[in-house]
């Protein structure tokens, strides 16, 4: 079943702008990521949260894990055209020793 | 560039064919996983190989067909597929099968007609 669900499914915003994006997951985990991904290519890791952890911080990206609620954000600063991707959260279930991932958003950052 | 390399890019493929895909990782790695990609679908893992043995068939049709000859290289066979495993399959490697960060290769986009 799957684990993350991303919110919103799609986003488009002004270059510039903060992009916002919400991931919600179902069961206790050991660790959450995020991803990219450019249009047909291969997903790029972006940062790792762990469960201890409430809020990471790297480059233009702040991660903030809320275990209580069961959801994390993932928020870039100061959009760029190049940020146009889809962006996935990734879950690591305690017990499941793999990752399962949601269905994305779908950022599109307008010049 | 990821360290992991998926050939071919592009596979268009008869339903009777049969064709393999290829994924090689250099950056000593000893999990490898295979992923499909469909449109407007999670991301679904089929198939994990820890130091080469297999530890997770995701209830994967027997039409696709893993191989893990050593750490470095991963092989998904197919045979008799049907349109709808057209898709994006994606090669991924990571330290060991702890659900650590993935470095993914670009993928392998087939289209089954």
């Amino acid at each position: 079943s799957q684990q993350g669900e991303e919110d919103p499914q799609a986003l488009s915003i002004q270059e510039g702008e903060n992009a916002t994006m919400n991931c919600s997951y179902k069961t206790s985990i050991n660790n959450l990521q995020w991803y990219r991904q450019n249009s047909g290519r291969g997903l790029v890791h972006l940062i790792l949260i762990r469960s201890n952890e409430r809020e990471k911080h790297s480059g233009r990206l702040r991660v903030t894990l809320d275990t209580s609620k069961k959801s994390s954000s993932l928020l870039i600063t100061a959009s760029r055209a190049a940020d146009t991707a889809s962006y996935f959260c990734a879950t690591d279930a305690k017990g499941a020793q793999k990752l399962v991932f949601g269905q994305g958003t779908r950022l599109t950052i307008n010049p | 560039e990821t360290g992991v390399t998926q050939t071919p890019r592009h596979l268009v493929m008869g339903m009777t064919n049969k064709k393999s895909l290829k994924c090689e990782q250099h950056l000593g790695h000893n999990a490898m996983y295979w992923y499909k990609q469909s449109a407007k679908k999670p991301l679904e893992l089929m198939f994990v190989y820890n130091f080469k043995e297999q530890t997770e068939n995701n209830s994967v049709p027997s039409r696709f067909s893993p191989e893990c000859p050593n750490s470095s290289h991963l092989f998904l066979h197919l045979h008799t597929l049907q349109p709808e495993d057209s898709a994006l399959y994606l090669c991924a490697s990571s330290q060991a099968d702890q659900a650590g960060e993935l470095f993914f290769g670009e993928g392998s986009r087939l289209t089954v007609l």
